[in-house]
């Protein structure tokens, strides 16, 4: 069985300061991992995907993430937080079953709050 | 414009009284799936769609049902809606990668149904 383990319920930076979301996760296969951000009132937008390419991923608005197996890790990252990225941030496992079944496990969330 | 549209938006009914959620998507794909969100434990998979007549159970499908006559659209129904039903409902859509090890697509999701059940 998968899981997905989001280790801060809530974030907050000032603008311009470096934003780190962290995710750990569980998986009996080779994982695909998502970071998909939710702003009020709206749907899932996905930020970016690892699929086993390169183990830095780069998404869109300037966020990257890295797949780290040794820690079982999948942080989301950003140089520098706009104030536009204030938003629910959720981490994303993907298992690969002979089914083809593609449930997705959701982490319970980050809610990021950009201080001004 | 590629997206997946779901009606109502908003709804508030009553305990009992059948309702249904329509999902829609533009961009032919195969999986269609609902997912329920609630506060602290993210979304959690009702019922999936793996194409046309072919459907299964998610980790939480109990009170619901689901049909996929069509493969645009993907409805969810509750028979007998219970207050425990309160949540946001969001339908999504993706290409189906293929079996054991196939590709995985990311899933494009709906706006959203915020149901309140009295």
């Amino acid at each position: 069985a998968q899981s997905v383990t989001q280790l801060d319920s809530h974030v907050s930076v000032s603008e311009g300061t470096p934003v780190l979301l962290r995710c750990n996760y569980s998986s009996s296969y080779s994982p695909s991992l998502f970071w998909y951000v939710q702003h009020p009132n709206k749907g899932l937008q996905l930020l970016l995907k690892y699929t086993s390419a390169a183990t830095l991923v780069k998404g869109i608005n300037g966020f990257e993430a890295e797949f780290k197996k040794s820690e079982t890790s999948f942080h989301l990252t950003k140089p520098s937080a706009h104030m536009s990225d204030a938003a629910e941030y959720f981490c994303v496992v993907s298992d690969q079953v002979d089914t083809g079944r593609r449930a997705l496990t959701f982490g319970s969330g980050t809610r990021l709050q950009v201080q001004p | 414009e590629a997206q997946v549209t779901q009606n109502p938006r908003y709804l508030i009914t009553v305990t009992g009284k059948k309702l249904t959620v329509t999902c829609s998507q533009n961009m032919n794909h195969e999986y269609m799936s609902w997912y329920r969100q609630d506060p602290g434990l993210g979304l959690r998979q009702i019922y999936y769609s793996m194409n046309v007549e072919v459907t299964d159970k998610g980790d939480v499908p109990e009170g619901y049902k689901v049909s996929r006559k069509e493969k645009r659209n993907f409805p969810l129904i509750l028979e007998s809606p219970s207050p425990n039903q309160t949540s946001l409902y969001f339908c999504a859509s993706s290409r189906t990668p293929g079996l054991a090890g196939g590709q995985v697509y990311e899933q494009y999701f709906g706006p959203g149904t915020r149901l309140t059940v009295t």
